[in-house]
């Protein structure tokens, strides 16, 4: 079974510094890999995925995320972060042939201005 | 396009009682997914949908929630009775068919909010 690990309850940082929120996975065969962020009293938006190919992945609003196949992280980043980033952000994993995604229990990122 | 729509927003019931909640997909999105956020956790998936078989009901709590998806568009998720540990995000979710890379990116609704006294 697929299963992922977001080791932080919660990612705080000034505004306009670099964002890491980090996420490990743990999955049998090669892994589909996805970022949603959570608004609050909205349904999840999907950031970005990683199937195949270039191990850097980037996405939505200047967010991107990088494949590590040694380390089994998908970590997600922002090079500068900006107060309307602060959300709750969700790391997935699923794998081919099955569409059930496993979430992580969630980061709560917080920019302070 | 029009997003995955979901109603009601809140519902508040007593313990024993029913609820039901409702789904509408994107259109043409043959599959869709009920999943249950509680809080402080990430999504965790109920039921799945291919077109108004179903594909995946192994998390689903079969003695008292149900789901449907009649003629394969919208779905109804029905909780009967409903007990305290319910309370949480219901979350309902479609995709492209499955197969192909693009099936494996869900889109969600806004969720509904049970609250369970």
């Amino acid at each position: 079974a697929q299963s992922v690990a977001q080791p932080e309850d919660q990612v705080n940082v000034a505004e306009g510094n670099p964002l890491t929120v980090k996420c490990t996975y743990s999955v049998s065969g090669n892994p589909y890999l996805f970022w949603y962020v959570q608004y609050p009293n909205r349904g999840l938006q999907f950031l970005l995925k990683y199937i195949t190919g270039d191990n850097l992945v980037k996405g939505s609003y200047g967010f991107e995320a990088e494949f590590n196949k040694s380390q089994t992280s998908f970590h997600l980043k922002k090079p500068s972060a900006l107060v309307s980033d602060s959300a709750l952000y969700f790391c997935a994993v699923t794998y081919y042939g099955n569409n059930r995604l496993a979430f992580g229990k969630g980061n709560q990122v917080v920019v302070i201005p | 396009e029009a997003g995955v729509a979901q109603s009601p927003r809140y519902k508040i019931i007593e313990k024993r009682q029913s609820v039901a909640f409702w789904c509408n997909p994107i259109s043409g999105h043959a599959t869709l997914y009920w999943y249950q956020q509680i809080l402080g956790q990430g999504p965790k998936l109920l039921i799945q949908f291919q077109n108004n078989g179903v594909v995946d009901d192994s998390q689903l709590p079969k003695d008292r929630f149900s789901a449907e998806r009649l003629k394969g568009v919208d779905s109804t998720l029905k909780i009967q009775p409903a007990k305290l540990e319910d309370s949480a995000v219901y979350l309902c979710a479609s995709s492209l068919a499955t197969g192909g890379r693009a099936s494996y990116e869900q889109y969600f609704g806004p969720g509904t909010r049970l609250t369970v006294t």
